[in-house]
């Protein structure tokens, strides 16, 4: 069935470094992909989205695109600061083959220091 | 705030004993979903009831039941408690645009 992989957390940075968190999925159909991000004792929310191949999803600084080649969804941030600590979870959804659930990674949990 | 209500927030209770979550989803949204969060687990889909009906099933346990009632907010009824159902339980829901879901807080059970 379809899956999501991220990178194993946690992921500790400094203010102001460079944030990639790799995904990769695995889907039968074609899979609107998401991140959501969980602050310490909140629920999630999303992110960013892109819903077809070579989309690019952006906000709040982070991006990632859509790569259908590479069944890859990684999330980028040019600059983190303290204030993304937070737990990171790649998604996909497939709403023709699998109606509007979503499918989690296992997050990754970011840590950034000042 | 989301706009998505979870009650309780948090829950204890002992092994063998039966709770029920309830979830107010957002206004107009139509669909609730039902997600367990533990540690060895993840993010872990339970199941989904749109306008009142049975929409999809996931990993759900047969000791637990849901159901969506006519003014929208779902039930999760959780019975013959164990001390691996201790996680922390999240509703979602969604609208017209059906692949973008929004979360509740969740509610936090502990199973002593």
């Amino acid at each position: 069935g379809d899956s999501v992989t991220q990178m194993e957390g946690p992921v500790t940075l400094s203010e102001e470094a460079f944030l990639t968190i790799n995904c990769t999925y695995t889907a039968t159909g074609y899979p609107s992909l998401f991140w959501y991000v969980q602050y310490p004792g909140e629920g999630l929310q999303l992110l960013l989205k892109a819903t077809k191949a070579d989309d690019k999803g952006s906000n709040k600084g982070f991006e990632a695109t859509y790569r259908k080649e590479t069944t890859s969804f990684h999330l980028e941030k040019g600059s983190v600061q303290v204030s993304d600590s937070a737990v990171y979870f790649c998604a996909l959804s497939d709403p023709v083959n699998q109606g509007g659930k979503l499918i989690f990674g296992q997050g990754t949990e970011l840590s950034v220091k000042p | 705030d989301s706009g998505v209500t979870q009650t309780p927030k948090h829950l204890i209770t002992a092994t063998g004993q039966r709770v029920t979550l309830r979830c107010s989803p957002r206004s107009g949204d139509l669909s609730v979903y039902w997600y367990q969060q533990s540690l060895d687990q993840g993010l872990q889909f339970l199941i989904q009831y749109y306008n009142g009906e049975e929409r999809a099933k996931g990993n759900i346990l047969e000791r637990f039941s849901a159901q969506q009632f006519p003014d929208l907010h779902s039930e999760l009824n959780l019975s013959s408690l164990e001390l691996g159902d201790s996680a922390l339980y999240f509703c979602a829901s969604s609208g017209l645009k059906a692949n973008v879901l929004t979360f509740g807080a969740g509610s936090r059970l502990t199973v002593l």
